[in-house]
């Protein structure tokens, strides 16, 4: 089971590009990263996902080293809408067999 | 598109009661329902995953009996949380996924007090 670390938390101002690192040490072959936000009292929200390399969707970027043990999440120019908790999530397995694990989650708290 | 609702928002129930959460996805067929619970500044736990038309995988620690799951269409699924106690207040989440999508839709969360 892959177990993530993640900042507590961090604090940018506004416009300023953030970046929240995760690490999985022990990420296996199938797994892979997700990033979700979530605003109190809510479901959280998809973000990003990436097996390796770099993604990029028109929210954010996902960085991923070669050995897969880390993921960098890349908030561009960040406004107040996102303060919220940002988890990294390892999905591994299938065919009605998962294992979801959670981080702690880096609360951002963006100043304006 | 992709959207999942949960029924009801918030509920307050007297110990000893059982309450049901439904989770629905509106918009597409979901082959594979996850439940969470989450505590007040904790990250999410999953509870168990669901496969519709089988028995649910339940995760280590979690109480079958206590928590009953049921996956009966491609579109619903419940939690029956029952004889509740003080210390099964919490947020209960669930997400759905489509097929071999890799990308689940979290619901928007049911707050259960119970008192």
């Amino acid at each position: 089971l892959a177990k993530t670390t993640q900042p507590i938390s961090m604090d940018s101002y506004e416009g300023q590009e953030v970046n929240i690192t995760c690490s999985h040490n022990n990420i296996a072959t199938n797994d892979y990263i997700t990033w979700y936000q979530q605003f109190p009292s809510q479901g959280p929200r998809f973000i990003i996902q990436g097996y390796k390399t770099k993604v990029t969707n028109e929210v954010a970027s996902l960085f991923i080293p070669a050995d897969r043990k880390s993921s960098t999440l890349s908030l561009p120019r960040v406004s107040l809408s996102d303060t919220a908790v940002y988890y990294c999530l390892v999905e591994s397995g299938g065919a009605g067999s998962y294992q979801l694990t959670f981080g702690k989650g880096t609360k951002l708290s963006v100043i304006p | 598109g992709a959207v999942v609702s949960q029924h009801p928002s918030w509920v307050i129930c007297k110990s000893g009661t059982s309450v049901k959460i439904e989770c629905r996805s509106l918009d597409f067929q979901a082959t594979t329902m996850f439940w969470y619970r989450q505590f007040p500044k904790q990250s999410l736990m999953l509870m168990a995953t669901s496969n519709e038309g089988s028995k649910a995988t339940y995760e280590q620690g979690v109480e079958k009996d206590k928590f009953l799951i049921n996956h009966a269409s491609l579109t619903l699924s419940t939690l029956t949380v029952t004889s509740a106690h003080p210390e099964d207040s919490s947020f209960y989440i669930c997400s759905a996924r489509a097929g071999a999508s890799n990308e689940q839709f979290f619901g928007p969360g049911t707050r259960l007090t119970v008192l």
